[in-house]
């Protein structure tokens, strides 16, 4: 069973501060990560998507991927309070073109 | 980018019965994947859904239980049989991205609350 793991949280940081949310995944073998946000109520919305080691920025949000510890993080800064929303992590495992999801950590930014 | 749409949006259901959810896609696609949402719980994959051929299923999904219609390249069915109130769930579909390999666009999802 490949599996991926996430801190269900949920994490509060304040407006403005930098949220980091972190997912480990047991294959070794994977490729693939990604980040989906998903309101409340609403469906999954990929954000951010990696394939190699080190670091990848796309406006506010970074991901980071180090394969050899087998995790992956993403890091919004200046967060706001439309930040506020359940953030999934997927992980392609070798072999298969499927994405496994984690449950998902809660993120609330307060004001 | 595809826009999906499901039908229903939600609906409450009495044990015993069975719900059809449709999944409609603006555009011809390949695969499209039939998902469950169970509250507090990752998305977890019912089934892959080609044209032209039957479903592949995963572990712990039987198409008895939830039989999947694809008749062409634009939509898709998912029945959830005899359900009981462990079928409450959020059932989504989805299908990939063509530009962005592995990666998914999801429909809105049916809110599925079984008495």
């Amino acid at each position: 069973q490949k599996e991926v793991e996430q801190n269900s949280g949920p994490l509060s940081v304040p407006e403005g501060a930098i949220a980091s949310l972190n997912c480990t995944y047991s294959d070794r073998g994977s490729q693939s990560f990604f980040w989906y946000r998903q309101y409340s109520g609403k469906s999954p919305e990929l954000i951010m998507s990696i394939y190699s080691n080190g670091d990848k920025e796309d406006g506010r949000f970074t991901a980071q991927l180090n394969k050899a510890s087998q995790y992956v993080s993403l890091l919004i800064r200046d967060s706001q309070p439309s930040d506020s929303a359940t953030y999934l992590c997927a992980v392609t495992p070798g072999g298969s073109y499927i994405p496994t999801f984690g449950r998902g950590t809660s993120l609330i930014v307060h004001p | 980018s595809a826009v999906i749409s499901q039908k229903p949006s939600r609906d409450i259901c009495q044990r015993g019965t069975s719900l059809t959810i449709q999944c409609q896609v603006d555009s011809q696609v390949t695969m499209m994947f039939w998902y469950r949402q169970q509250p507090g719980q990752s998305l977890t994959l019912i089934a892959t859904a080609n044209q032209g051929s039957e479903a592949t299923y995963e572990s712990g999904f039987v198409i008895d239980k939830f039989p999947i219609s694809r008749p062409n390249l634009t939509f898709s069915t998912l029945t959830v049989s005899n359900m009981s109130p462990e079928d409450s769930s959020i059932y989504l579909c989805s299908v990939d991205r063509p530009s962005l390999q592995e990666t998914q666009y999801f429909g809105p999802g049916t809110r599925l609350l079984v008495l």
